[in-house]
């Protein structure tokens, strides 16, 4: 079986700091997919990166980065210079042939950022 | 412009009734998945179809049922056999059903028990 912990069920900060959410997986697989997803009030869930088992290499994305460590089985989001937009719940996915290709997500992160 | 509708957005139930709710995408995906979502949880897998006129349950399928009939459609009727069914339902929907693609979300609907 497949499991995605989220230890942070909720961070607040002020506007401008930087912040970091965690997520840690546990799988079987040798291949594996990675996900992270934001989900605003509205709560529609929207994509925001996917990153496969072969792929160690860090991610920037404007203010949002993405650090993947196999050797911890880990794939934090850090946002800097966080804004009040950024106030959401932010979900950690993974995918694996393990538990049949489906998508496990990890409990959420709600992120509440104050001006 | 292609993408996930979800209908309606607020549903409400009475009990012993049987709802459907629709879940409609213009993206040419093969694949669909249901989700349900309760207050401060993540998201749990209810049916997920990868081709037409298949589909198969996920981990929280008892109570549920669905159809895929049309590439573009995969309604999920929650039938009055799902004892508590007030929750969040998100639907999805990925090129294939492969894992390695991404899914990409509807709206949602929010059904609520009178």
């Amino acid at each position: 079986a497949q499991k995605v912990t989220q230890a942070q069920t909720e961070i607040s900060v002020v506007e401008k700091e930087d912040v970091t959410l965690d997520c840690v997986y546990e799988t079987r697989d040798t291949t594996y997919y990675l996900f992270w997803y934001k989900q605003p009030p509205s709560g529609e869930l929207v994509f925001l990166i996917r990153r496969n088992s072969f792929d160690e290499q860090n991610e920037i994305s404007g203010r949002y980065s993405w650090n993947f460590q196999k050797s911890t089985s880990s794939f934090n989001f850090t946002i800097t210079a966080s804004q009040v937009v950024d106030s959401a719940v932010y979900f950690c996915a993974l995918s694996g042939s393990n538990a049949g290709n489906m998508l496990t997500f990890g409990g959420g992160t709600r992120l509440m950022v104050k001006p | 412009d292609g993408g996930i509708t979800q209908s309606p957005k607020y549903l409400f139930r009475k009990e012993g009734q049987n709802v459907t709710l629709s879940c409609e995408q213009n993206l040419n995906h093969d694949a669909m998945y249901w989700y349900r979502q309760d207050p401060g949880q993540g998201l749990r897998l209810i049916y997920y179809s990868q081709i037409v006129n298949d589909f198969q349950k996920g981990d929280i399928a008892e109570g549920y049922s669905v159809s895929r009939e049309k590439k573009e459609s995969f309604p999920l009727t929650v039938t009055s056999a799902q004892k508590n069914p007030t929750a969040f339902y998100l639907c999805a929907s990925s090129s294939t059903g492969t894992g390695k693609e991404t899914q990409y979300f509807g709206p949602g609907t929010r059904l609520l028990v009178l």
